[in-house]
């Protein structure tokens, strides 16, 4: 298995839409887990930090299922402004703090 | 809000050549990273430091490279000579600790394009 592993996308889904994003990692010992977000040929931007079974901010909520050791993001009421590639990234903190991207799944929300 | 600032956003070069890319951190922070990101490829971890030393590197981070915090404020990546597939975006990132709930800030990246 892939350290991190993201399905790539494109996800094409209209305004309003809910739309949902899978990550897998390998390392069982990872305690959290973050999503960052990232604009085209931009730096990633933090989105959500996960370190239990799940986080909500507004629209946007992260799950984490350890024994499955699968992480997802759910998006709700999909913006124009959403459309943007969804990082899962993996801290490694007894590897100087390290993060491991996933590829990244790419989102457009359309009018 | 405090940023993470980084020179030059673009930088072309010819194969074989020396490049210095330079990052300023956030002034509080302790831990500095750089990543890499080739054109439609995932970001990819070189390199953290922390106590003006190496704590960690990737198998990317071969003799070629090397880091450098010269002052108080500012932290650089050198790469020695240049390869055609040098050329990425390298993003330098700084956090206040390496663990925990610790968040990692990244710059706007400095385009490298070797020629």
């Amino acid at each position: 298995r892939k350290e991190v592993e993201q399905d790539p996308g494109p996800f094409n889904v209209p305004e309003g839409a809910t739309v949902a994003f899978n990550c897998t990692y390998s390392n069982s010992a990872s305690q959290s887990f973050f999503w960052y977000r990232q604009d085209c040929r931009k730096e990633p931007k933090l989105l959500m930090s996960v370190y239990s079974s799940g986080n909500e901010d507004g629209r946007f909520t992260a799950q984490l299922n350890r024994a499955s050791q699968y992480i997802s993001l759910l998006i709700r009421d999909s913006k124009l402004s959403d459309s943007a590639t969804y990082l899962c990234v993996v801290p490694f903190y007894n590897q100087g703090g390290k993060l491991i991207f996933g590829q990244g799944t790419e989102l457009s929300v359309k009018p | 809000e405090p940023e993470v600032t980084q020179t030059p956003s673009h930088q072309v070069t010819q194969m074989g050549q020396e490049v210095i890319l330079r990052c300023v951190p956030i002034s509080n922070h302790l831990y500095f990273y750089w990543y890499r990101q080739i054109l439609g490829q995932k970001v990819e971890f070189l390199v953290s430091f922390y106590n003006n030393e190496i704590s960690e590197k990737s198998e990317i981070f071969d003799d070629q490279f090397s880091v450098e915090r010269p002052d108080g404020s500012n932290f650089t990546l050198k790469i020695r000579s240049t390869k055609l597939e040098d050329s990425a975006m390298y993003f330098c990132a700084s956090s206040e600790t390496s663990g925990g709930t610790y968040e990692q800030y990244f710059g706007p990246g400095t385009r490298l394009t070797v020629t």
